[in-house]
């Protein structure tokens, strides 16, 4: 399995607070994704990373910051906790071009995420 | 840009019969294509994925799906389901260069196994 953690697992927060979630990653591999998943909706791209402090928006970016300043760790924060972000997060991973695996996807255990 | 339309959002079937789940996309670019599986309450996992070559491409526990690009369709079949199959199943696909690996998932695809 790929090496790919996230934390917090569950978080229960509420309207106007900020969160946020880590996404940690042991494979080195150069492009980060940040999800959320909804009920009808499948899988929805907030944002994505190309490589260190190189970010870039999905298209559900509103509401939504991310940060990378290593290449291993990909941050999401939500400034104002809404409870239409509500839902659960999963992180991904994927290696760069001249891999084997260039185009997939890696994915991590995913945050349930509740906003009161 | 990419789009996925699965079909069917709910596919119920008992043990031992085959299902096939259905993804059709959309692009302007050659595409790469791919179906993961997820189980509850965990995360994505890739069940097979079509790079080029061979239009049918067999992947873990069983699956196989067939690329057919004149009908821009990647359905995933299994001949004979097992209860443990019992998931969810997202089609995705990939632009062939397309920046940073992104990728459009569908809806995804409720399978479910009964006795």
């Amino acid at each position: 399995d790929a090496g790919i953690t996230q934390s917090p697992r569950h978080k229960v927060t509420e309207t106007g607070t900020p969160v946020t979630l880590r996404c940690h990653q042991t494979e080195n591999h150069r492009y980060m994704y940040w999800y959320r998943q909804d009920p009808g909706h499948g899988l929805r791209l907030i944002h994505y990373s190309y490589g260190v402090k190189d970010t870039d928006k999905g298209e559900v970016s509103d509401g939504y910051s991310v940060s990378r300043s290593k290449t291993e760790d990909f941050l999401l924060t939500l400034e104002s906790a809404t409870s239409s972000q509500t839902s659960v997060y999963f992180c991904a991973i994927s290696p760069g071009q001249g891999s084997s695996s260039y185009n997939e996807q890696f994915f991590g255990p995913g945050t349930r995420l509740t906003v009161l | 840009a990419q789009s996925v339309t699965q079909l069917d959002s709910q596919v119920p079937v008992f043990e031992e019969a085959p299902v096939e789940l259905r993804c059709n996309y959309s692009s302007s670019v050659s595409v790469y294509l791919f179906w993961y599986v997820q189980y509850p309450n965990q995360g994505l996992q890739l069940l097979l994925k079509y790079l080029s070559g061979s239009t049918l491409v067999k992947g873990i526990n069983g699956f196989e799906a067939e690329f057919n690009k004149s009908q821009t369709s990647f359905h995933l079949r299994k001949p004979s389901v097992h209860i443990s199959d019992t998931a969810e199943y997202f089609c995705a696909v990939s632009g062939q260069s397309t920046n940073a690996g992104k990728s459009t998932f569908g809806d995804g695809t409720t399978l479910t196994v009964k006795p």
